[in-house]
């Protein structure tokens, strides 16, 4: 049973407009969560973050939204550049530094 | 800013070969975890350790094994390897404080390619 969704295994996005990738989790103990970059042949690089105690978190271009009655969390990115283009997983952990539970990613295609 | 260490980036082995894989942390980072990803599929957490201590055990077979050394770095030894066995290898590290949650950061991963 996958513990951290992401329903939409790509998305297409115009450049300069807002890329919006969700996530869905059901493990209640989980209470951070992170969005993490890939390219192929690269290890993931971490992009965002946020704790259970916040519903928002933004770094320049990227917000991360989190929803916890709902179990959800959403990453936005604008504006969408071609250079964004790649895999975007998100993935959990519990309390103290426990490992990471991935999503199986989001390929995004930002098109100029 | 220096990074997570992997080597080799790519490694060829025979099926019921050894192999290890090794992993340098970010400097002044005590906690060093190993996921496998395997194609198309989402990296997949095998063992972690924090202060030269196991700390948490995933899906790491009986076959593998790993440890962390005095200088943190940490090596992942896997005996009697299987076709599927091959995957990126990915190590990432993190500064850990005890509750405090710590953001991991990872390596570019050593591709282990099983024949």
């Amino acid at each position: 049973d996958q513990q951290v969704k992401q329903n939409s295994p790509s998305l297409s996005v115009q450049e300069g407009r807002i890329s919006i990738l969700n996530c869905d989790y059901t493990n209640s103990m989980f209470d951070y969560f992170l969005w993490y970059k890939k390219y192929p042949a690269e290890g993931p690089t971490f992009l965002i973050s946020i704790s259970s105690i916040k519903d928002k978190n933004e770094d320049g271009r990227f917000t991360v939204f989190l929803n916890k009655s709902a179990k959800h969390l959403s990453l936005h990115i604008v504006p969408s550049q071609p250079g964004d283009s790649a895999v975007y997983f998100c993935a959990a952990s519990g309390e103290g530094n426990t490992p990471l539970v991935f999503g199986k990613g989001t390929r995004l295609s930002v098109i100029a | 800013a220096a990074g997570v260490i992997q080597s080799p980036r790519h490694l060829i082995k025979e099926k019921r070969e050894t192999a290890t894989l090794k992993c340098y942390p970010i400097p002044r980072h005590d906690t060093v975890y190993w996921y496998q990803q395997g194609p198309g599929q989402d990296p997949q957490f095998l063992i972690s350790f924090y202060e030269k201590m196991q700390s948490d055990k995933g899906s790491i077979p009986d076959r593998f094994s790993a440890q962390q050394f005095s200088d943190y770095h940490s090596e992942l030894n896997m005996s009697s390897l299987e076709l599927g066995d091959s995957a990126l290898y990915f190590c990432a590290s993190s500064l850990g404080r005890g509750g405090d949650q710590e953001t991991q950061y990872f390596g570019p991963g050593t591709r282990l390619l099983v024949l």
